[in-house]
């Protein structure tokens, strides 16, 4: 069946403007999830949606951040006023309980 | 929060030789994935171990949970082995990674 998929696959954007990066779980599963990796590092854990409870918010780095998740399916992560340091891969997975999925990434570049 | 370290941190194979990584982490565990990202940045599971050994063709796990270690081990590697392999464990709700072994297979 379909993995995750996100979109855009690579966005490039000037300092101090918002993005909007989606991601498209598998069919069924409850949980999703964002990370970020910077170049050579490993992930880092933003932020994990379980069905209709709260969200874990622990991992945004700052309140530039945010994230919803529509009808428990797609999800969209949105930086606001971009900078620099918020170059990296931005990468979603869902789960249908202990294993995770990852979509492609989104490989976002702020000049 | 839980620490998780990976060692060695690069390797350099020559095709048909056998590779084991290790992966420490610092404390109890929910449970313990095995990922292979490859030269394109994908992420593939390989194993969801939180104990006990699993096997799938070329690879094997072994995760030893009251000891806070798991072993990847890669057989007759292939130059399509190559990439980077990444341990994660789940403490709560998420996933903390160790910081890779980078693994490059020559022909």
């Amino acid at each position: 069946g379909a993995g995750v998929s996100q979109s855009p696959s690579n966005k490039v954007t000037e300092k101090g403007k918002d993005v909007e990066l989606r991601c498209d779980p598998i069919s069924g599963h409850t949980a999703l999830y964002w990370y970020r990796q910077s170049l050579g590092q490993g992930l880092e854990f933003l932020i994990y949606f379980q069905g209709n409870s709260a969200p874990d918010k622990s991992g945004l780095p700052s309140d530039r951040f945010s994230a919803e998740r529509t009808g428990g399916s797609v999800s969209t992560l949105t930086i606001q006023r971009t900078q620099q340091e918020d170059s990296a891969v931005y990468l979603c997975a869902s789960s249908p309980k202990e294993t995770q999925y990852f979509g492609p990434g989104t490989r976002l570049l702020v000049l | 929060g839980i620490q998780v370290e990976q060692s060695p941190p690069d390797l350099i194979l020559q095709e048909g030789a056998n590779s084991t990584l290790r992966c420490n982490f610092s404390d109890s565990v929910n449970n313990l994935q095995w990922f292979h990202q490859n030269p394109w940045g994908q992420l593939i599971n390989l194993f969801y171990i939180p104990s006990g050994t699993k096997q799938n063709g070329r690879l094997s796990a072994t995760t030893v949970a009251t000891e806070r270690y798991s072993l990847l081990y890669i057989s007759s590697s292939q130059t399509t082995d190559s990439g980077v392999y990444f341990c994660a464990v789940t403490s709560g709700s998420r996933l903390t990674f160790g910081e890779g072994t980078q693994l490059t297979v020559n022909p």
